[in-house]
């Protein structure tokens, strides 16, 4: 079995301040790791993923994140928000004890201050 | 390019009235999905269907039925809806393979009253 867990379902910021999601899972096989947004009213858009390679991963809008398969994390981090950073975000999961089914964490809404 | 397209953007049911939710994607993508969004818990795979002529029940599959029509339909269909299908769901598809990204409508927000 796969499980996300998101810490925090609502994060405030500082315009400029570093923006920091947290993200944790459970998978008893390498997972894929995913992050996607989710602007109001649309769906969601992925932002950067981890498949092998490479811990520290970067995405789109300034986004990255890292993999710390001894953390069983993903944490998704920017170093300075954006008022146009303003969503929701969810951590995925994927591995190959699930078939393909993405598991998702219950989402982060981010909340950016001028 | 439409991606992902479903339909309606919003529905109002009775409760027992049936509905069908559409969804075509124009990506030539092989595997397609049905997920609930509800607040606090993220999106809940309802059903999948890996390719053509093959569907799986997925996390919540009760109250559902699908039907993979061809390969850029996917339908879900609501036999008799209850208040506690009130949600937003959303249809992806994806190419094969567990590291491949899913692309998403832009959602259907369905209240059962």
């Amino acid at each position: 079995a796969q499980s996300v867990t998101q810490l925090g379902s609502h994060v405030s910021v500082s315009e400029g301040a570093l923006v920091l999601l947290r993200c944790n899972y459970s998978s008893s096989v390498p997972p894929y790791l995913f992050w996607y947004v989710q602007y109001p009213n649309q769906g969601l858009q992925l932002l950067l993923k981890y498949t092998t390679g490479a811990t520290l991963v970067k995405g789109i809008n300034g986004f990255e994140a890292e993999f710390k398969k001894s953390e069983t994390s993903f944490h998704l981090t920017k170093p300075s928000a954006h008022m146009s950073d303003a969503a929701e975000y969810f951590c995925a999961v994927n591995s190959n004890n699930a078939g393909n089914m993405l598991t998702f964490g219950g989402g982060t809404r981010l909340m950016v201050k001028p | 390019n439409a991606g992902v397209t479903q339909t309606p953007k919003f529905q109002v049911l009775k409760t027992g009235q049936s509905m069908t939710l559409q969804c075509a994607q124009d990506m030539n993508h092989n595997s397609m999905y049905w997920y609930r969004q509800d607040p606090g818990m993220g999106l809940r795979l309802i059903y999948y269907s890996a390719s053509e002529g093959t569907t799986d029940k997925g996390e919540v599959p009760n109250g559902y039925n699908v039907s993979r029509l061809n390969k850029r339909e996917f339908s879900l269909r609501l036999e008799s809806a209850a208040p506690s299908q009130t949600s937003v769901y959303f249809c992806a598809s994806s190419l094969q393979g567990m590291n491949t990204e899913a692309f998403f409508g832009q959602g259907t927000r369905l209240t059962v009253v």
